[in-house]
């Protein structure tokens, strides 16, 4: 199985700029999605493809990378924006990371 | 508009089975296949598998393969997700999405407990 390897929870202030890796452990070319999940919450499409934003979702998310190493950023974070955020591939079968839970100061 | 709605909640002793279900409206239901995902409380998302609507054929994850069974009301536009001999560690959220992962069910709280 591919796995994948998040970064650790972040606290950041609103306004601030914050950007969440995902490392797989094999080349998922640009197969690679991230996901907004609230508490109580189904997990919500953010970016699909590595980089193409969601149709609705803020222009404030955008998303890069490909191959190994990703990145979900979030500029300007906002009050709204706690969550944990989930990537996940669907290059080799379907995997997801364990999740970067995001908190605000 | 695209909806992807589950029935309700349930509670379960060990070695029972359940059948859980996502009605989808708002689209062709045939067009999309569908996936399924659990959630252990206060744990990360795990693949399922997936079935294909059009020809009803499943897919299940390694992980998945045995008590797991996906199924199909085509004329209901609706996927079913039955698990049998329930164990403990089946206690968990499931998720029904569809294949683009655009639209997710609201998700099914199963709890196991004797």
């Amino acid at each position: 199985d591919t796995v994948l390897t998040q970064s650790p929870a972040l606290a950041v202030s609103p306004g601030e700029r914050v950007t969440i890796s995902c490392r797989a452990s094999e080349s998922v070319s640009t197969g690679m999605h991230w996901y907004q999940q609230k508490p109580g919450q189904q997990p919500k499409l953010l970016i699909y493809g590595a980089s193409n934003l969601e149709s609705g979702v803020p222009a404030r998310f955008s998303g890069s990378g490909s191959g190994t190493d990703f990145t979900l950023t979030i500029d300007p974070v906002e009050a709204d924006d706690t969550a944990t955020y989930f990537c996940q591939q669907s290059w080799n079968e379907n995997t997801f990371g364990a999740g970067t839970k995001l908190e605000l100061k | 508009q695209i909806q992807l709605v589950q029935s309700g909640p349930e509670l379960k002793k060990p070695g029972e089975s359940v059948k859980i279900s996502c009605k989808a409206s708002g689209y062709t239901f045939t067009d999309y296949a569908m996936h399924w995902v659990k959630q252990a409380p206060g744990k990360g998302l795990k693949w399922m598998g997936w079935i294909n609507t059009y020809t009803g054929k499943p897919t299940y994850a390694d992980d998945f393969k045995g008590r797991f069974v996906f199924s199909l009301e085509a004329s209901a536009s609706t996927a079913n997700l039955q698990i049998s001999n329930l164990k403990n560690e089946d206690t968990a959220t499931y998720f029904c999405a569809r294949s683009n992962w655009d639209y997710w069910g609201q998700g099914v709280m199963v709890t196991v407990s004797s």
